[in-house]
């Protein structure tokens, strides 16, 4: 059972444009919602992360808005770049810090064309 | 912030024999690490997840005979494959959490192959 669904699976973006990816989840107990970028044969990097009590957050190209109503979440990359081409992952976890897994999504593999 | 490492970062084995992988967190001490498993294209998998000092909690379906996991100290966590075959061929990612905070920080995996 996926407890997190991501979309798309694939994207294609022209240098400059805006990426936005799209994470769902049924969980409510939820409570941390990162997005990890991961390039080939390396380890997933932590890019951005929110918690339930605010809808948006921003830093720098990045930015998370969250639907806690509709239970969706989503990754916003302005201005996208050729180096922004990477698998992205969102993911979610619940409860103590630190002491509860991280359910990750199906990733997204972005690819930003020059 | 917070850097974790992995070593090796790439091991051939024959089949049958025991390969070990270690994770440290650098600048940090990690009161849990996490070590998942990923397949080409795939998303990350979580094999288990292991306190400092305590034994390991397995996720459903992975053999805890097999992946062998020690959490020593609090920057040091090890994954041994044992009697490794072909089909354990991966990618093994290891992450690592201080336990005052949400962030899991991921090393940048160990590439195994088995022949």
């Amino acid at each position: 059972q996926q407890q997190v669904k991501q979309s798309p699976q694939s994207l294609i973006v022209q240098k400059g444009g805006i990426s936005i990816i799209n994470c769902a989840y049924e969980n409510t107990a939820f409570d941390y919602f990162p997005w990890y970028q991961q390039f080939p044969g390396k380890g997933p990097a932590l890019l951005i992360a929110i918690r339930p009590d605010v809808s948006e957050k921003k830093e720098g190209r990045f930015t998370i808005s969250f639907n806690k109503s509709a239970k969706q979440f989503s990754l916003h990359i302005m201005d996208s770049q050729p180096g922004d081409s990477a698998t992205y992952f969102c993911a979610a976890s619940n409860g103590v810090a630190g002491a509860n897994n991280l359910f990750f999504g199906t990733g997204t593999r972005l690819t930003v064309i020059p | 912030g917070a850097v974790v490492s992995q070593h090796p970062s790439w091991v051939i084995c024959k089949s049958g024999t025991s390969v070990k992988i270690e994770c440290r967190s650098l600048d940090f001490q990690a009161t849990t690490m996490f070590w998942y498993r990923q397949f080409p294209k795939q998303s990350l998998m979580l094999m288990a997840t292991s306190n400092e000092g305590s034994k390991a909690t397995y996720e459903q379906g992975v053999e805890k005979d097999k992946f062998l996991i020690n959490h020593a100290s609090l920057t040091l966590s090890t994954l041994t494959v044992t009697s490794a075959h072909p089909e354990d061929s991966s990618f093994y990612i290891c992450s690592a959490n201080s336990g005052s905070s949400y962030e899991q920080y991921f090393g940048p995996g160990t590439r195994l192959t088995v022949t």
